[in-house]
């Protein structure tokens, strides 16, 4: 059964740092892994998704990287601002030959910057 | 860009009613979905519809039924409301396909008494 962690569960930072969120899935068979955010309240909002056949995906400041052989996938968030604070999700969905791939989030990384 | 919209943000319910939420889509999605999000819990699938009246149950069934009887809208239903229940519900939409990519309602905050 697919688990996945995020480390850590909260984060903060002062404005301008770049920084590292983490997750981690226990079955490396996955067919994506997409990072969202979340605002208080709100409901998510798509980031990134990484294929398993890829090793990356960026769009502007977020880099988003995925190791399928060491089950990790990494959220680089470059020059960090306060409107980044907010919760961060990640999501594996399962490999399979029916319509539904199964989707598993992560508890989520809350990340506030400080200006 | 893709819309998913819910019925109401808030709702308020007393126990043993029976409640609808409603969620709608505007890309011709195959693929929607309800979840409910916890503190602590994290977001934990409910059910799921592959299609026009095709369900599948999630994690999490026992004490909701769906409908989707047009492609664009998918309804949850609390048979009989309880407090337990009292969560923040969300709805999604995908294309058919593990590549792409889900999008999300703005979600119903719903408090049962």
């Amino acid at each position: 059964k697919q688990e996945v962690t995020q480390i850590p569960a909260a984060l903060s930072v002062p404005e301008g740092e770049n920084l590292v969120l983490n997750c981690s899935f226990t079955d490396s068979a996955i067919y994506n892994l997409q990072w969202f955010r979340q605002d208080p309240g709100k409901g998510l909002t798509s980031l990134l998704l990484i294929q398993s056949s890829q090793r990356e995906q960026t769009s502007g400041r977020l880099n988003a990287s995925l190791d399928k052989s060491s089950g990790r996938s990494t959220l680089y968030i470059a020059a960090s601002q306060p409107g980044d604070s907010a919760t961060y999700l990640c999501a594996a969905s399962g490999n399979s030959k029916t319509s539904y791939d199964k989707v598993i989030f992560g508890p989520g990384t809350s990340l506030s910057v400080i200006p | 860009d893709v819309k998913v919209t819910q019925s109401s943000r808030y709702l308020v319910k007393r126990t043993g009613e029976k409640v609808f939420l409603e969620c709608v889509q505007d890309m011709d999605h195959e693929n929607m979905f309800w979840y409910r999000q916890d503190p602590g819990l994290g977001l934990r699938l409910i059910y799921f519809s592959y299609d026009v009246k095709m369900k599948e149950k999630g994690d999490i069934p026992e004490g909701y039924s769906v409908s989707r009887e047009k492609k664009e809208r998918f309804s949850l239903i609390l048979e009989s409301a309880s407090t337990n229940q009292t969560s923040m519900y969300l709805c999604a939409s995908r294309q058919t396909g593990g590549g792409e990519t889900q999008y999300f309602g703005p979600g119903t905050r719903l408090l049962v008494l």
